[in-house]
Order: structure tokens, then sequence, then C-alpha cells
């Protein structure tokens, strides 16, 4: 089965701290993709980045860095000068290819940036 | 380019009641996701719509759930009778193709049931 854990709740940290979150899965698929999105308190979830199993290259988008090791079955995010619009709710999420499975979110991880 | 578009925003009801939730995807977009999302949860699939054709609604309790997606575009999702539990948000999204494409959410609607 299919498993997505978040085990970080909530984190609070001081603007421009740097800060990551962490994401582990569970599948005994060889394809898949990993997603993140983020949660703001509007409510809508924003897509942030797609990764497929087969690409373990790090990927860095402005202020925002991501680590997929699949030695370790983890896909972590990193903010980097974190700021206070970065407080939101941030979901790691799985798609497997065989199985038709649908989307399988983490519980989310709670991000609060302090001005 | 518009986003998924949902409506109502908010919806308070008492047990027992019924409750439509609309949706409209991104033009072109295909697929189409209803999801339920519990407080302190992340979103749990109801059902997954390619063009009009249901793929996936193993996760949809069909005794009070039900959901449509006349012609392959809009959507509406359907709650008859509402149970306490339903008390959630749901969100719409929609995709390019299934599988593993990104999904674009709607800001969802706030069902509170009394």
């Amino acid at each position: 089965a299919q498993k997505v854990t978040q085990a970080q709740t909530e984190i609070s940290v001081v603007e421009k701290e740097d800060v990551t979150l962490d994401c582990v899965y569970e599948t005994r698929d060889t394809t898949y993709y990993l997603f993140w999105y983020k949660q703001p308190p509007s409510g809508e979830l924003v897509f942030l980045i797609r990764r497929n199993s087969f690409d373990e290259q790090n990927e860095i988008s402005g202020r925002y860095s991501w680590n997929f090791q699949k030695s370790t079955s983890s896909f972590n995010f990193t903010i980097t000068a974190s700021q206070v619009v970065d407080s939101a709710v941030y979901f790691c999420a799985l798609w497997t290819y065989s199985g038709n499975t649908p989307l399988v979110f983490g519980k989310g991880t709670r991000l609060s940036v302090i001005a | 380019e518009a986003g998924v578009a949902q409506s109502p925003r908010y919806k308070i009801i008492e047990k027992r009641q019924s409750v439509a939730f609309w949706c409209n995807p991104i033009s072109g977009h295909a697929t189409l996701y209803w999801y339920q999302q519990i407080l302190g949860q992340g979103p749990k699939l109801l059902i997954q719509f390619q063009n009009n054709g249901v793929v996936d609604d193993s996760q949809l309790p069909k005794d009070r759930f039900s959901a449509e997606r006349l012609k392959g575009v809009d959507s509406t999702l359907k709650i008859q009778p509402a149970k306490l539990e339903d008390s959630a948000v749901y969100l719409c999204a929609s995709s390019f193709g299934g599988g593993g494409n990104e999904q674009y959410f709607g800001p969802g609607t706030r069902l509170t049931v009394t």
C-alpha cells in the first residue's frame, strides 16, 4: 500500500531562517511521482513541484529546493530565507503507476513564519 | 488562464438535509477530481472523472454521495442526507490527463453540518 508520512505537524521559524519540511514515502512500485503542494489560509492547494522516481536530481526554484533520496524514501523540501508569506500548510503526495491508485497525501506540515 | 472555480465557498446545513457543490475545471482539462479534506488531514479522493466517465469512485460513500460530470466539463457533487461527519472542505481539482499529471485545485467549499 502507498503511504506518505510527514512527521512534523507544526513548525515555527523566525523570518529569514531556513526551514526543511520532511516527507517519507512508502511504495513497492518502481514507477511513481512525488509532489509538494502549498495550502495557504485561503484554502486552495497550490502545486509546487512534481518529481518522477527515475530522476533523483535535486531541484532549486528561487528560495525553494527539494532533495529526493530513493535510498531513504524521502523527498524533503527546504525554504531558504523564509518569509511571512511562506506561512501555510505544506503537503507531500505520492502517485504510483501500477493499480491506477489515487494521489495519496500526507497529513501536512503547518509552517508559521514569524516576523 | 482561469483556475478551477467552485461554489459555494461556504455552506451550513443541518444533518439529514441535502447539499450540492459545483465545480468548473480549467479549460481543456479532461480529468476532474473531488476530494474531501477533514480538518488536520490531507485531501482524500472521493471520485475521479475522465471526460464524463468515472475512473475511480472506490472511496465515495455511495449511499449518500453522488457526483456527475455532464458533457465532460462542469461537475456537481451531492450529499443526501448529510451527517455530522461530512463536515469538511470539499475540493475540486483538474488535470490535463490522469495518472501522475499535476492537479490544479479550486478554493474549496467548507461544509458545516450541525
